[in-house]
């Protein structure tokens, strides 16, 4: 069974420029979702997607992150326009509907914004 | 709001026994997670608690008591390979949403 995949690995990018970032969860699963680990921290929920629909996204910064799933499957982030403080190690995560507890993790995007 | 707190760094020898704990402030709590991530890896999971008591994975073992808001995450016959970072997670939300903890460094020695 294939993973989750996420992409770029890595990218560089000057501060007030935007990025984006590709997610494709395992197959079959429902839910998706994105955090934002910054160096020495926990993950932090930024948004929750059950098929193609919000069901959480309290902790995205709305005025600069947007999300999308648009056909309940694979999902992309942006950041317009970035900031210092974006500099982070952006995960994908994805689970079975009812199965939260234990989430399936992409490799990540590590952000330097500079 | 959610706060779990762990031990920022803990360090043990290979084939010892280590206790990571987990003390949490959650609303609408349905039970603990507990994840490894290796440095530039992605966070795996490794053991879920709903009920209080001792749940057997292997090696390792999670314990929750849901009276006191607190769990931990033992690790046996230690490996040099269980170095990394240890988190523990609150699942709220419905039973949706993981809240992370703060991490435990753990440092395995020879």
């Amino acid at each position: 069974e294939a993973g989750v995949a996420q992409s770029p690995r890595y990218k560089i990018i000057e501060k007030r420029q935007s990025v984006a970032f590709w997610c494709n969860p395992i197959s079959g699963h429902a839910t998706l979702y994105w955090y934002q680990q910054i160096l020495g921290q926990g993950p932090k929920l930024l948004i929750q997607f059950q098929n193609n629909g919000v069901v959480d996204d309290s902790q995205l910064p709305k005025d600069r992150f947007s999300a999308e799933r648009l056909k309940g499957v694979d999902s992309t982030l942006k950041i317009q326009p970035a900031k210092l403080e974006d500099s982070a190690v952006y995960l994908c995560a994805s689970t079975n509907t009812g199965d939260s507890y234990e989430q399936y993790f992409g490799p990540g995007t590590r952000l330097t914004v500079t | 709001g959610q706060s779990l707190e762990q031990p920022s760094e803990v360090t043990a020898v290979e084939g010892a026994i280590v206790q990571i704990n987990c003390t949490y402030q959650t609303s609408g709590f349905y039970g603990l997670s507990w994840y490894q991530q290796h440095d530039g890896g992605a966070p795996t999971f490794l053991s879920y608690n709903a009920l209080d008591g001792l749940e057997e994975t292997g090696r390792f073992s999670s314990f929750l008591s849901r009276s006191d808001s607190y769990g931990y995450l033992l690790l046996q016959e230690l490996q040099m390979k269980d170095s990394a970072s240890y988190f523990c997670a609150s699942l709220t939300g419905g039973g949706n949403k993981l809240t992370f903890g703060t991490g435990t460094q753990l440092k395995v020695e020879l």
